[in-house]
C-alpha cells in the first residue's frame, strides 16, 4: 500500500498569512503514461463531509478559491493557502489515487493564531 | 445539483450485518464509478470499497475484504454496501462518494460526498 504522511499534524496561522501543508507518499504517484500526479487534497470542516479542493496535485476543483494551490511531484506535495481566512479553519487531507487501495494522509488541522 | 444520501446506519452487535444504501441524484449515476469511504469517530479518512460504473469490477480495502460487498442498481440510482461479520473497529461514519471525471478519465478524486451514515458496532 502507498502510505501518505502529512506534516505538520496541526498548525496555527494568523489571518491573512500563508499556511503550508506537506504530504509525502511512500511511492511515486506520478504516472509515466500521462505525466500526471495522482494526488488530491480535501478540506473537512467540523460536522461536514470532506470537500475536494485539488486533484492532479495542482488542478483546483471548480469553485475553489484561488488562495488554495497545490504543488509538487513524485512523492512530495504541498497545499498552500496564500492568505488564511476564518472560513479556512478545517482539517486538510491528501489522498493518492494512483493505485488501490486509495489512501489518505492522517490529516492536518489548521487553526487561527 | 448532485446529491448523495446515505441511509442504513445503526447500532449493531459484533458479528452482525447491515446494508447501507446511497441514493444518488443530479447526475447520470450509471456513468460514474462510486466508492465508500469511512471515518472512525475523531479519526481520519479510510477508503473502504469502490465499484465501476457498470458494476462489473469491485475493489476493497484489506480491512473489509471478504466481509463487505459493494454493489449498485443503476436502474434505481442506488449504491449499496453489504456489511457482514461486523467488528468494533468498523464503527465509523460511512460516506458515499462519486468519482471525478476528467478528460475521459474517471479518477478516484472524489468530487461529491454524502453527509454520511453512522455505524456503531458494540455489544
Amino acid at each position: 500500500d502507498i502510505v501518505m504522511t502529512q506534516s505538520p499534524d496541526s498548525l496555527a496561522v494568523s489571518l491573512g498569512e500563508r499556511a503550508t501543508i506537506n504530504c509525502k507518499s511512500s511511492q511515486s504517484v506520478l504516472s509515466n503514461s500521462n505525466i500526471q500526479n495522482y494526488l488530491a487534497w480535501y478540506q473537512q470542516k467540523p460536522g461536514q463531509p470532506p470537500k475536494l479542493l485539488i486533484y492532479w496535485a495542482s488542478t483546483r476543483e471548480s469553485g475553489v478559491p484561488d488562495r488554495f494551490s497545490g504543488s509538487g511531484s513524485g512523492t512530495d506535495f504541498t497545499l498552500t493557502i496564500s492568505s488564511l481566512q476564518a472560513e479556512d479553519v478545517a482539517v486538510y487531507y491528501c489522498q493518492q489515487y494512483f493505485r488501490t487501495p486509495w489512501t489518505f494522509g492522517q490529516g492536518t488541522k489548521v487553526e487561527i493564531k | 445539483e448532485v446529491q448523495l444520501v446515505e441511509s442504513g446506519g445503526a447500532l449493531v452487535h459484533p458479528g452482525g450485518s447491515l446494508r447501507l444504501s446511497c441514493a444518488a441524484s443530479g447526475f447520470t449515476f450509471g456513468s460514474y464509478a462510486m466508492s465508500w469511504v469511512r471515518q472512525a469517530p475523531g479519526k481520519g479518512l479510510e477508503w473502504v470499497s469502490a465499484i465501476n460504473d457498470r458494476g462489473a469490477y469491485t475493489y476493497y480495502a484489506d480491512s473489509v475484504k471478504g466481509r463487505f460487498t459493494i454493489s449498485r442498481d443503476n436502474s434505481k440510482n442506488t449504491l449499496y454496501l453489504q456489511m457482514n461479520s461486523l467488528r468494533a473497529e468498523d464503527t465509523a461514519v460511512y460516506y458515499c462518494t462519486k468519482y471525478n471525471f476528467w478528460n475521459g478519465y474517471q479518477i478516484a478524486a472524489f468530487d461529491h460526498w454524502g453527509q454520511g451514515t453512522l455505524i456503531t458496532v458494540s455489544s
